[in-house]
Order: structure tokens, then C-alpha cells, then sequence
């Protein structure tokens, strides 16, 4: 079963605008993790944040965590035509092996 | 240089077929994955190895077998293959140097007619 739910599943945005998708999840957690996926590609890490982690920024990017809510949100700031992928969350429960338990994603299209 | 490879890239072939997917990680990591990712891009783990041993196990049919000769590579056999076995298979890797992020492959698209 999915663990995370996204949303929205899809978004249309101007670029230079921003980009918020959400990402909720059912069970405890080690640490939540962003991808994206470029069309026909694998998937790209882009930002880890643990459960004792509120908020955390890399580049154009900002990851919100609220445990108590079992939600997260990855905003993406002046997003560009490049930004164009789609955007997984990823729940990491600390079983064995570190498996991560991924969301249906959000498609993300950047017009230019 | 490539940090986590799969071949084949495209896999088209019958019903009723067994076939392979190889995938090699240049990366050092102790743990490799196998994941399945449907028509609607839904990612679900398969397998985990560590150091060559089996250590994630999901529901998958035992028509599918993965095998890992050494820690750097890990490759999945699957029999009798079915139409819904079609979907893409993405290998990835894990260290512990930089944190738990996983690096994927590029993915091998399976298609079964």
C-alpha cells in the first residue's frame, strides 16, 4: 500500500512562480525524503528531512515536516522551465534495509 | 561515470518468457534495491539486499528472483513473465557516508505482449 498521499497530482505554473505540492503519510518515521523524476528517468534525491527536523532549504528549495500532522511540503521558489519532473516524497520508517515507502507524486509542468 | 547502471534499458518480449535485468553500482554502497514502478507511476519497493544478503522481501511473486553475486551488483531474474509484469524496474543503491538518500538507475521499461 501507498504510504504517502501527494498533492496536488498534477500542477501548471508560470515560471518564476512558485511551486508548493504536500505530501501526507500514515505511519511513524526516521526521516522523509523528496525525489524528483524527470520524464523516462530515474529518480534524483533531492532533500532529506529527519522527524526532528521542522524545516530545511536547499537552493530554490524548502521542505516543511509536521509529525504531528504526518504531513510535508516541498516548495520549489522562481521555478524554471528545468523544474519540469515529477516530485516524490518518500517516508523512510527505519525497518530493516531503510526501505522507503514512496508517494503517488505530484507532476509538476514549469511553462515557459 | 555512471553511479548506478541497468541493462537493459528496453525489455520488449513475450508471455511465457524468462528474463533478465542487470544493475551495477560503482558508488561502494552496501545496499542495493530493486523497485517497480507502475503505469501510473506508483513506486513500490521489491527487494533489498545488503552485502549480498536478502534483507527486504515484499509481497512479490516467486516468479521473480533477485541475485546479487557481489555487494555492487544486484540483478533480477524473472520467469514465466505475465502482461502484468510490464512496468519500469529501477535499481538503486545506499550508502551510509552522506545520509540514507538513495541514487537510482536510469530504469529498465519492461514491456510483455
Amino acid at each position: 500500500s501507498q504510504q504517502g498521499e501527494e498533492d496536488p497530482q498534477a500542477l501548471s505554473i508560470q515560471e518564476g512562480e512558485n511551486a508548493t505540492m504536500n505530501c501526507s503519510y500514515k505511519t511513524s518515521i526516521n526521516n522523509l525524503q523528496w525525489y524528483r523524476q524527470n520524464s523516462g528517468r530515474g529518480l534524483v534525491h533531492l532533500i532529506l528531512i529527519r522527524s526532528n527536523e521542522r524545516e530545511k532549504h536547499s537552493g530554490r528549495l524548502r521542505v516543511t515536516l509536521d509529525t504531528s500532522k504526518k504531513s510535508s511540503s516541498l516548495l520549489i521558489t522562481a521555478s524554471r522551465a528545468a523544474d519540469t519532473a515529477s516530485y516524490f516524497c518518500a517516508t523512510d520508517g527505519s525497518t530493516a534495509g531503510n526501505k522507503l515507502t514512496f508517494g503517488g507524486g505530484t507532476r509538476v509542468l514549469v511553462k515557459p | 561515470d555512471t553511479a548506478v547502471s541497468q541493462t537493459p534499458k528496453y525489455l520488449v518480449t513475450q508471455m511465457g518468457n524468462d528474463k533478465s535485468i542487470k544493475c551495477e553500482q560503482n558508488l561502494g554502497h552496501d545496499t542495493m534495491y530493486w523497485y517497480k514502478q507502475d503505469s501510473k507511476k506508483f513506486l513500490k519497493i521489491m527487494f533489498s539486499y545488503n552485502n549480498k544478503e536478502l534483507i527486504i522481501n515484499e509481497t512479490v511473486p516467486n516468479r521473480f528472483s533477485p541475485k546479487s553475486p557481489d555487494k555492487a551488483h544486484l540483478n533480477l531474474h524473472i520467469n514465466s513473465l505475465e502482461l502484468g509484469d510490464s512496468a519500469v524496474y529501477f535499481c538503486a543503491s545506499r550508502g551510509t557516508e552522506r545520509g540514507y538518500e538513495q541514487y537510482f538507475g536510469p530504469g529498465t521499461r519492461l514491456t510483455v505482449t
